[in-house]
């Protein structure tokens, strides 16, 4: 079975400028969780998508946004990159049965976004 | 509030030696789930273990275990003989809600396994 897939995997933009981010899930898991990483924040939650809707978000700006496809693709945008947005972003994709929390999320290798 | 904390922001240890990385949760969720993960230099995050705030029993896989202990709010990862490429970061992380999910992790610990 295929992994979490992200594309790109590294990405330079420059201040002002927007990006846009793909994550292909597992195949059969309807969940796909964002997360950003920096060397000075750590792990950070962005959202997490469940079968089209945003069920739950993180404390970030609203130029943050995602949205997830039919196909449980999801795609997440910044808009007006800063400086600070450089980071690794990482997507987990997750079966998310009736169990809830207890499944574990497999993660993608990430997008490394460089804004200059 | 949620919170995860990982007090040893680096650790070493000798190859085939064990070592525990520790992790405090705090949370009013009766319902979530523990998790350890492994970053690499290359950047990927591999699961570990994974532990449920109701399961009786002590997660195990491999020359993991997590040492769950509920009462103090804390889910210590055990290592068994290590081995030179455990050496990594290591992630515990929160897995709660109700409707909708949100994972928390730690800052870390850097594992560092000496020959």
């Amino acid at each position: 079975k295929a992994g979490v897939t992200q594309t790109p995997r590294y990405l330079i933009k420059t201040r002002g400028q927007q990006v846009t981010l793909s994550c292909s899930p597992i195949s059969g898991h309807r969940s796909v969780s964002w997360y950003q990483q920096t060397p000075g924040q750590g792990l950070q939650f962005l959202f997490e998508y469940f079968s089209e809707t945003q069920r739950n978000k993180g404390n970030f700006p609203g130029r943050f946004s995602g949205r997830q496809f039919s196909n449980s693709r999801s795609e997440m945008n910044v808009s007006t990159l800063e400086l600070g947005d450089s980071a690794l972003y990482l997507c987990a994709s997750s079966l998310l049965g009736t169990s809830g929390p207890y499944n574990e999320q497999f993660f993608g290798p990430g997008t490394r976004l460089t804004v200059l | 509030a949620q919170k995860i904390t990982q007090t040893q922001p680096g650790m070493f240890v000798q190859e085939k030696e064990a070592v525990t990385l520790d992790c405090t949760y705090d949370t009013s969720d009766p319902s979530y789930g523990l998790f350890w993960y492994k970053q690499p230099s290359s950047g990927e995050m591999i699961f570990l273990i994974y532990q449920g705030s109701y399961d009786q029993q002590n997660a195990t896989e491999g020359r993991y275990s997590l040492n769950f202990q509920k009462a103090r709010k804390s889910a210590n990862l055990v290592i068994s003989a290590s081995q030179l490429g455990d050496s990594a970061m290591y992630f515990c992380a929160m897995r709660e809600g109700d409707g909708g999910f949100k994972t928390i992790f730690g800052a870390g610990t850097r594992l560092f396994v000496k020959a």
